[in-house]
């Protein structure tokens, strides 16, 4: 059964700081999905990382993915209070559409 | 263009009514699925169909019940609520031609059973 943890959890962080969300999973899969959600809002699609060592970047987020290891880390750059939010990872199951979901990391970023 | 659309977007119901979220998607996708989101919980996958005719059990099915009748609309039917159902239910859909496995979600249906 496929199981994926995200961590921290909750992350308070300052603006202007670094910070890495991490994502692990149990079995063998080549698909990693990064998501965010608002406070109320649905879930909105950020990265999609289809191979190992694929890296994306878009604007402070930078994600990777190592599929020999089952990890994948989300880096936040100089973080801004408009980040905060909460961050998902999600992992293809089985080779179908079928995707497991961590428990997400909710990011607050403090002025 | 209306992606993935969800209704309704509240509703509340009595311990023991039934009740169809309905999802509806113009994107052409033959995945669709529906997830529960709870507190400290993440998302749960219930059921998702990969096609017309064709319907699965995820995590968490009980209590549950899909059908899918065409490629562009996956209800899904709560049979007798109970307060454990108490949640916010998205509604997926994936695949397409590129086929990265990416899921468009809807806005989100929040149900309270009393």
């Amino acid at each position: 059964e496929l199981k994926v943890e995200q961590n921290p959890l909750f992350l308070s962080m300052q603006e202007g700081k670094n910070y890495t969300i991490y994502c692990n999973y149990s079995t063998t899969s080549d698909r990693l999905y990064w998501y965010r959600q608002d406070p109320g809002k649905s879930l909105e699609s950020l990265f999609v990382l289809l191979s190992n060592g694929a890296v994306k970047q878009e604007g402070r987020l930078m994600a990777s993915l190592d599929t020999k290891a089952r990890l994948s880390t989300l880096h936040i750059t100089a973080a801004v209070h408009d980040l905060s939010a909460t961050y998902f990872c999600a992992v293809n199951q089985g080779g179908s559409e079928k995707l497991v979901f961590g428990k997400g990391t909710k990011l607050t970023v403090n002025p | 263009n209306a992606g993935v659309t969800q209704t309704p977007k509240f509703q509340v119901l009595k311990t023991g009514q039934s009740m169809t979220l309905q999802c509806a998607q113009d994107m052409n996708h033959e995945y669709m699925s529906w997830y529960r989101q709870d507190p400290g919980m993440g998302l749960r996958l219930i059921h998702y169909s990969v096609g017309a005719g064709i319907t699965d059990q995820g995590e968490v099915p009980n209590g549950y019940n899909v059908s899918r009748s065409t490629t562009e609309d996956f209800p899904l039917r709560l049979l007798s609520a109970a307060p454990s159902q108490t949640s916010v239910y998205f509604c997926a859909v994936g695949g397409g031609v590129r086929n990265t496995g990416e899921l468009f979600f809807g806005e989100g249906s929040r149900l309270t059973v009393l």
